[in-house]
């Protein structure tokens, strides 16, 4: 079993609707992640948070500590937010920012 | 100005070859990574590095050996190729340092170099 769970692993909607990815963890953390990996390869870093909540345009990421849980909402879904998107946790009591990774979920939005 | 950029950005090669990535950061950060993600887009990190130092080396292959010439740099060094190694392999820097354990900083990374090994 992964330290990181996301679900759902495959997940097609039509343009407009809202959109939720969940992940869990089962370890001690010092932060959560929320990366996207486009088509083309590149990842890019959505949110950083280890309490609450944080918004950057249509997009919402909350955290629950004490459940151990994320997540990333999308409002108003498009196309062009269509990608992977990657919920990972940086180990809390590491020597380091080491980051662990869940299996992602492949979002494709239709129009 | 691409903060992390990796050179080459494809990589295709025979078993049993010698290749090297290089990876470079211009965002002043004291820490890179190299991951890699495997067929299943599977993310999983390598090494890290802070400040020249090897502070990570998550049980990968002594074939792998990474090398960080200054805080800026970060290369990986790959000897004898195997059809495994194939994947793509990913730079990362972020500006967290040893000590400071209980903060976590966000992760920048390069766009990939695709390994594929023949």
């Amino acid at each position: 079993k992964n330290e990181v769970e996301q679900s759902p692993q495959n997940l097609t909607a039509q343009e407009g609707e809202f959109i939720t990815i969940n992940c869990s963890y089962s370890v001690g953390i010092s932060a959560l992640h929320w990366l996207q990996q486009h088509p083309g390869g590149g990842i890019v870093s959505l949110f950083m948070l280890s309490s609450g909540k944080k918004k950057h345009g249509r997009l919402i990421a909350t955290i629950n500590i004490q459940e151990k849980h994320s997540s990333l909402h999308i409002t108003a879904s498009h196309p062009r937010d269509s990608a992977v998107y990657i919920c990972a946790v940086s180990q809390y009591g590491g020597a380091t920012n080491k980051l662990i990774f869940g299996t992602g979920t492949l979002l494709a939005v239709q129009p | 100005d691409t903060a992390v950029s990796q050179t080459p950005k494809y990589l295709v090669t025979q078993m049993g070859n010698d290749k090297s990535i290089k990876c470079e950061q211009n965002l002043g950060h004291d820490t890179m990574y190299w991951y890699k993600q495997d067929s299943k887009k599977f993310l999983k990190i390598m090494f890290s590095y802070n400040n020249k130092e090897l502070i990570i080396n998550e049980t990968v292959p002594n074939r792998f050996s990474p090398k960080s010439p200054d805080k800026a740099h970060l290369n990986l060094h790959i000897n004898s190729l195997e059809l495994g190694d194939s994947a793509v392999y990913f730079c990362a820097s972020s500006q967290a340092s040893p000590g400071t354990s209980i903060l976590a900083y966000e992760q920048y990374f390069g766009p990939g170099t695709r390994l594929t090994v023949t």
